[in-house]
């Protein structure tokens, strides 16, 4: 079974651009969380969209949004980019929006503002 | 809000000992889900031990294991006969019940094996 992909792995902007990452779930995955990584702050949670909906939402500004296709494959756009937005992206993708659903992530999207 | 909180921003280890990383956390919830999760250099994000909270039995993995305990919101993860391959990033993880799909990641642990 093929596991969660991601395009593109690396994207250079410059301020003020807009972009758009996609993530596709494993096959039968409903649920698709996106995640961003940086050094200075971690980890930090984006939202979850499950089944065309968006279930939860982080504490990102509005220039960031998202959506998710009725074959659950997943976009995540961020306009006005700025230079902090420099991060890693990370996607993940479970069975269900439940708790005991595993989250299985992809490789990310290495995304540069310049 | 669930805070997760992992004290440890460098740990190294001899091959072949063993080494537990450190994680707390805080929450006012009595029901959750707390995980270990390695990133290795290539930067794809592996499950490494999920632990339930209403289960009081520590989970183990093969040559992972857990001590958690819920009193004092301490969940390490102890990796036995330490392998080169093991050396990473871990990241300590907490999912609410009530908030399924957001997961509240510590900062990282990264881990070196000397050979």
């Amino acid at each position: 079974k093929a596991g969660v992909t991601q395009t593109p792995r690396y994207l250079i902007k410059t301020r003020g651009q807009q972009v758009t990452l996609s993530c596709s779930p494993i096959s039968g995955h409903r649920s698709v969380s996106w995640y961003q990584q940086t050094p200075g702050q971690g980890l930090q949670f984006l939202f979850e969209y499950f089944s065309e909906t968006q279930r939860n939402k982080g504490n990102f500004p509005g220039r960031f949004s998202g959506r998710q296709f009725s074959n659950s494959r997943s976009e995540m756009n961020v306009s006005t980019l700025e230079l902090g937005d420099s991060a890693l992206y990370l996607c993940a993708s479970s069975l269900t929006s439940g708790v005991a659903g595993e989250q299985f992530f992809g490789p990310g999207t290495r995304l540069t503002v310049l | 809000a669930q805070t997760v909180t992992q004290s440890q921003p460098e740990m190294s280890v001899q091959e072949a000992e063993t080494v537990t990383l450190s994680c707390t956390y805080d929450t006012s919830e009595s029901d959750y889900y707390l995980f270990w999760y390695k990133q290795p250099p290539s930067r794809q994000m592996i499950l490494v031990i999920r632990q339930e909270a209403y289960k009081q039995q520590n989970a183990t993995e093969n040559r992972f294991s857990v001590n958690f305990q819920k009193a004092a919101k301490s969940f390490s993860l102890k990796i036995s006969d330490s392998q080169l391959g093991d050396a990473a990033m871990y990241f300590c993880a907490y999912r609410s019940i009530t908030n399924a799909g957001k997961s509240t990641f510590g900062d990282g642990t990264t881990l070196t094996v000397k050979p």
